[in-house]
């Protein structure tokens, strides 16, 4: 079983509509989760770091914490065809602080 | 401030032989990190190094190698190159602490 799961989609959404991208964790020894955006044939660009439970907001992006459920989530508000892209979660602990476990990734579409 | 720099940005090589790709972190940043993504693995975390010294380690054979110089600039070697070394390798730059990771737009290696 992977330590991270992340519910893999595709997503395919109609412009405006709220997104919400999920990953389950196993280990509870993470204690830093992010949430990351990959376009095509770029490299993982950072959205959202967060240390403890609870939600933390930027823009309209809103990331989650549940430790108790060992469950995260990253909503997308008022979603963009820009937005269209694959995101990752991923997490860590701070005993290998510069190693982060990832999900395989959600697959997002925004239709115009 | 300049971003996470890898070079180069594609490489082919051919079975057997071997490669090393270069990683400049953002400035400031002391810590590194390199990934190999593939579509049926997605991120995979290979190792990372801390003030010229290896932290932490992953779960890949001896073939894969890095290291880091003083100027915090790193480089990875892959030795007998084989068909299922073909991956995107992802450089992150660490923020003090070796948490929060920031990526490079990473060097597409095709295996022939």
């Amino acid at each position: 079983q992977k330590e991270v799961e992340q519910d893999p989609g595709p997503l395919s959404v109609p412009e405006g509509a709220i997104v919400s991208l999920n990953c389950t964790y196993s280990n509870s020894a993470f204690q830093y989760f992010m949430w990351y955006r990959q376009y095509s044939r770029k490299g993982p660009e950072l959205l959202m770091y967060t240390y403890s439970s609870g939600n933390k907001e930027d823009g309209r992006f809103t990331a989650q914490v549940d430790k108790s459920s060992k469950y995260i989530s990253l909503f997308i508000r008022d979603s963009q065809p820009s937005d269209s892209a694959t995101y990752l979660c991923a997490m860590g602990g701070n005993t290998n602080a510069g190693k982060s476990t990832f999900g395989d990734g959600t697959t997002l579409t925004v239709k115009p | 401030k300049a971003g996470v720099t890898q070079t180069p940005r594609y490489l082919i090589k051919t079975r057997g032989q071997q490669v090393t790709l270069s990683c400049s972190p953002i400035s400031g940043h002391r810590s590194v990190s390199w990934y190999q993504q593939t579509p049926g693995q997605g991120l995979q975390f290979l190792f990372e190094y801390f003030s010229e010294t290896q932290r932490n380690k992953g779960n890949f054979p001896g073939r894969f190698s890095g290291r880091q110089f003083s100027n915090s600039r790193s480089e990875m070697n892959v030795s007998t190159l084989e068909l299922g070394d073909s991956a995107l390798y992802l450089c992150a730059s660490l923020r003090q602490g070796g948490t929060e990771a920031f990526f490079g737009q990473g060097t597409r290696l095709t295996v022939v």
